[in-house]
């Protein structure tokens, strides 16, 4: 079965720390993979996509097929990146329909 | 343009009772979804629609029914209120599948008593 596992519910940084929020996948073929965040009081938003390979603000994540994950990236932490954020995972198995990872709520501390 | 439009934002049901919560876009999307959260869990696909008068299941449609009579509008019904129901339910749009950014309600939040 497809799944996405974001191992940390929570993760706790200082401002100007990197930071690492980790997302494994179960898939055998090519997938497409999300980063979504949510601000606190807004609505669920992409951050961003693989086949981007871009960089928003800040953040970035690379594909690794080898370990199956997609973790996100950033060098230095901001307070305003404190947010819950999803891993998704889309692929013509699932109909391309997203599936979703449990979430990792970010908090970044003065 | 509003975007994606969700009501009501709360709602109290008692065991047994029936809803629909509404879900509307204005940005001619094909695609429609339907997503309930649990605390502490993912989103979890309901229903979708790819578009006017097609719908289909998701992960977890027992317990729900929708339809697509419009590009628009996208409503949830409940039938038959139950305590498992009790979520935080998402709509959302996009224009298509895969790659596609999906854009989202702010959310209804839903207990069932």
């Amino acid at each position: 079965a497809q799944r996405v596992t974001q191992p940390e519910k929570l993760l706790s940084v200082f401002k100007g720390a990197p930071v690492e929020l980790k997302c494994n996948y179960s898939y055998s073929g090519s997938p497409e993979l999300f980063w979504y965040v949510q601000y606190s009081r807004q609505r669920l938003q992409l951050l961003l996509r693989h086949i981007s390979r871009e960089s928003i603000k800040g953040f970035t994540a690379d594909l690794n097929k080898g370990e199956t994950s997609f973790h996100l990236k950033k060098p230095f932490a901001q307070e305003e990146d404190s947010a819950m954020y999803y891993c998704a995972l889309s692929n013509k198995d699932s109909n391309y329909q997203l599936i979703w990872g449990a979430g990792t709520k970010l908090i970044i501390k003065p | 343009n509003a975007g994606v439009t969700q009501t009501p934002k709360f709602r109290i049901l008692k065991i047994g009772q029936s809803m629909t919560l509404q879900c509307t876009q204005d940005m001619n999307h094909n695609y429609m979804y339907w997503y309930r959260q649990d605390p502490g869990m993912g989103l979890k696909l309901i229903y979708y629609s790819v578009g006017a008068g097609i719908t289909d299941k998701g992960e977890v449609p027992n317990g729900y029914n929708v339809s697509r009579s419009t590009t628009e509008d996208f409503p949830l019904r409940l039938e038959l209120a139950a305590p498992s129901q009790t979520s935080v339910y998402f709509c959302a749009s996009s224009p298509y599948a895969g790659t596609y950014e999906q854009y989202f309600g702010p959310g209804t939040r839903l207990t069932v008593t």
